[in-house]
């Protein structure tokens, strides 16, 4: 067990919806990152929260956007869906300090019909 | 898009064999990581490694980095059957508290009993 949580472990929606990942970091983490893994884009990095606010951006659309919040969890908001946005979603975090390994949480399932 | 290139895709050995995986990247880095994947799971932290190091050992794994041909190997060594997972190599760039992991395209290890 990482001590990163996220919820719902398993999301089934319609194209065009919107839904809402959320992800709890582990205690005293305040980096958290969210990643896309799907069998044709591999594993793609996707957004950094660093303490509330946004600190570094990799391949994510504009129909998708993320947040962090004061006591530090994070939500990755996507709208709009697509079939394509079908992939397992993941978050995870990091202390500034010390070793630089991040913290994967179990990931999030979007299955988009 | 993917920084790091694995090879091979998949590799099968027996029981008790090592396994070496290689990593190529582009960029430059800060660090190297590596990561496990037990199938349709969170990502694992394996072993990490500075640019400025050439060879690093964590129990019966050795990842060596090749800054000058931007490559690094991980050898498992007297490989198990719970070693089957996929394997994953992340270059790490870090600038502030920012940090961007971007991770390469995995190698499938299976390890037959």
């Amino acid at each position: 067990d990482s001590g990163v949580t996220q919820t719902p472990k398993h999301l089934i929606t319609a194209t065009g919806q919107r839904v809402t990942l959320r992800c709890s970091p582990r205690s005293g983490d305040l980096s958290v990152y969210w990643y896309q893994q799907s069998l044709d884009q591999g594993l793609q990095f996707l957004i950094q929260y660093y303490n509330g606010e946004e600190r570094a951006k990799g391949n994510i659309l504009e129909r998708f956007s993320a947040q962090q919040f004061p006591d530090l969890h994070s939500e990755l908001n996507l709208s709009s869906l697509e079939l394509g946005d079908s992939a397992l979603y993941f978050c995870a975090s990091s202390s500034r300090l010390g070793s630089y390994e991040q913290y994967f949480g179990p990931g999030t399932r979007l299955t988009v019909t | 898009s993917q920084q790091g290139e694995e090879d091979p895709q998949a590799l099968s050995i027996q029981e008790g064999e090592n396994a070496t995986m290689n990593c190529s990247y582009k960029t430059s880095i800060n660090n190297l990581q590596w990561y496990r994947q037990n199938s349709g799971r969170g990502l694992v932290h394996l072993i990490l490694i500075r640019s400025n190091e050439r060879e690093k050992h964590s129990g019966r794994l050795r990842v060596t980095l090749d800054t000058s041909k931007k490559s690094s190997s991980l050898l498992i060594t007297a490989s198990r059957a719970a070693d089957t997972a996929s394997y994953f190599c992340a270059t790490d760039v870090e600038w502030g508290s920012a940090r961007q992991l971007t991770f390469g395209s995995g190698t499938q290890l299976t390890v037959l009993p």
